[in-house]
């Protein structure tokens, strides 16, 4: 598509749930991030792709983050029992390719609220 | 690891009046330094980069931000602000080298009133 597609736009949960979050990269971009945005606080990097692949996981802040890509294209971001401290703004960008000079695309975000 | 530090959380200012937003970075590597702009219930969208070259970057709406590398700085500049220049700047870095992530600072919210 033209630009980072994320769904849903907001997501108000129950603590304990599961979530899933969705991200549809630009078309042919083959690197895609997840950050997180809370609230004052600037972005907090959390698992990046290469094609179908994850080199990087460094960020995600526990077990109950996990995150898929298939066919290089669609990521799912999943947030299982869901706790208070998990409400934030999860950002997805996109990028041509790995590189430092590659610039990021990102998408609008997916609000989480966590009750 | 790098790092990026932005001092000011928030900066109010004049529509007209010039306006200098602080980024200052840590790297034990050379680095490529970017702006990103977030307007309000918006994805954050690339304001300008510094990869090589000229120190003084110039930007999209008449921003530029000048790259010292003595004083690991790279502050945003603009000489006349406008209300809808009114959103959150973010300061970012990442390693030339090894292609890791992009580290980016806690953002100044830039208000501009009349």
């Amino acid at each position: 598509g033209a630009g980072v597609s994320q769904s849903p736009s907001n997501k108000v949960t129950e603590k304990g749930k599961d979530v899933e979050l969705r991200c549809d990269p630009i078309s042919g971009h083959t690197a895609l991030y997840w950050y997180r945005q809370r609230l004052g606080q600037g972005l907090e990097f959390l698992i990046y792709f290469q094609g179908n692949s994850a080199p990087d996981k460094s960020g995600l802040p526990s077990d109950r983050f996990s995150a898929e890509r298939t066919g290089e294209s669609v990521s799912t971001l999943t947030i299982q029992r869901t706790q208070q401290e998990d409400s934030a703004v999860y950002l997805c960008a996109s990028s041509l390719s790995r590189g430092g000079a590659n610039v990021l695309t990102f998408g609008a975000g997916s609000r989480l609220t966590v009750l | 690891a790098q790092s990026v530090t932005q001092l000011d959380s928030q900066v109010p200012v004049f529509e007209e009046a010039p306006v200098e937003l602080r980024c200052n970075y840590s790297s034990s590597v050379s680095v490529y330094l970017f702006w990103y702009v977030q307007y309000p219930n918006q994805g954050l969208q690339l304001l300008l980069k510094y990869l090589s070259g000229s120190t003084l970057v110039k930007g999209i709406n008449g921003f530029e931000a000048e790259f010292n590398k003595s004083q690991t700085s790279f502050h945003l500049r603009k000489p006349s602000v406008h209300i809808s220049d009114t959103a959150e700047y973010f300061c970012a870095v990442i390693n030339t080298g090894t292609a890791s992530k992009l580290t980016f600072g806690t953002g100044t919210r830039l208000q501009v009133t009349l």
